[in-house]
């Protein structure tokens, strides 16, 4: 069974900072990840699929990168409304999982 | 514009039963798989099943395989859970997702708002 690992579990940054947020597999998930942030109070919603697509309306300060098992969700300059918490999740092997997710608060 | 409404969640003694609706607007609901997905308070995510466009594959996780059963209706642009035999550990925000694909990428492009459930004594 895959484990997701996520890190940092808080990550601490002021607006305008770039945003680095990493998705570790225990085994290759290939290229099918998923990251989804989500604000409180919130459903989840889907930033980029199959590792580096962004999703249908997500800005392009958004990117996502990696292969295998290790994945990076890159915000560019951080935004007023970006701080939330970002999960990942693997389609690959049974069964399909959400990471614990990092938590993005302003410094 | 897509739509998610959940509904049918509530306080339910543990062993008893809830069924949970969700009704889909915005887009051809036949087209696409749909899943349910939930969050207990505080905690992150866990995908519960998913149903593919035309009922021909179902799956659920290991967690409610057995107790729940996921159903739609076409007709209707409907989405149900039946939740038998719930447990304290069922507690949670239970989502309606929508999926990318007909058959189940499980990649959830549209979320509800979630209906909270609620299992205790």
């Amino acid at each position: 069974e895959i484990v997701l690992t996520q890190s940092p579990g808080t990550l601490s940054l002021s607006p305008g900072e770039r945003a680095t947020l990493s998705c570790r597999a225990s085994q290759s998930v290939t290229r099918y990840l998923a990251w989804y942030q989500q604000k409180p109070g919130q459903p989840p919603r889907l930033l980029i699929y199959e590792a580096s697509n962004r999703a249908t309306g997500i800005p392009a300060r958004f990117s996502g990168s990696g292969s295998g098992t290790d994945f990076t969700l890159t915000i560019s300059t951080l935004e007023p409304e970006d701080f939330a918490v970002y999960y990942c999740h693997q389609r690959t092997n049974w069964p399909f999982i959400f990471g614990p997710g990092t938590k993005v608060d302003i410094k | 514009e897509v739509q998610l409404v959940e509904s049918g969640g509530g306080l339910v003694q543990p062993g008893r039963s809830l069924r949970l609706s969700c009704a889909a607007s915005g887009f051809t609901f036949d087209d696409y798989a749909m899943h349910w997905v939930r969050q207990a308070p505080g905690k992150g995510l866990e995908w519960v099943s998913a149903i593919s466009w035309n009922s021909g594959s179902i799956s659920y996780a290991d967690s409610v395989k057995g107790r729940f059963t996921i159903s739609r209706d076409n007709a209707k642009n409907s989405l149900y859970l039946q939740m038998n035999s719930l447990r304290a550990e069922d507690t949670a925000l239970y989502y309606c997702a929508k999926d990318m694909d007909s058959n189940g990428w499980h990649i959830f492009d549209y979320w509800g708002q979630g209906t909270l459930v609620t299992v205790s004594s």
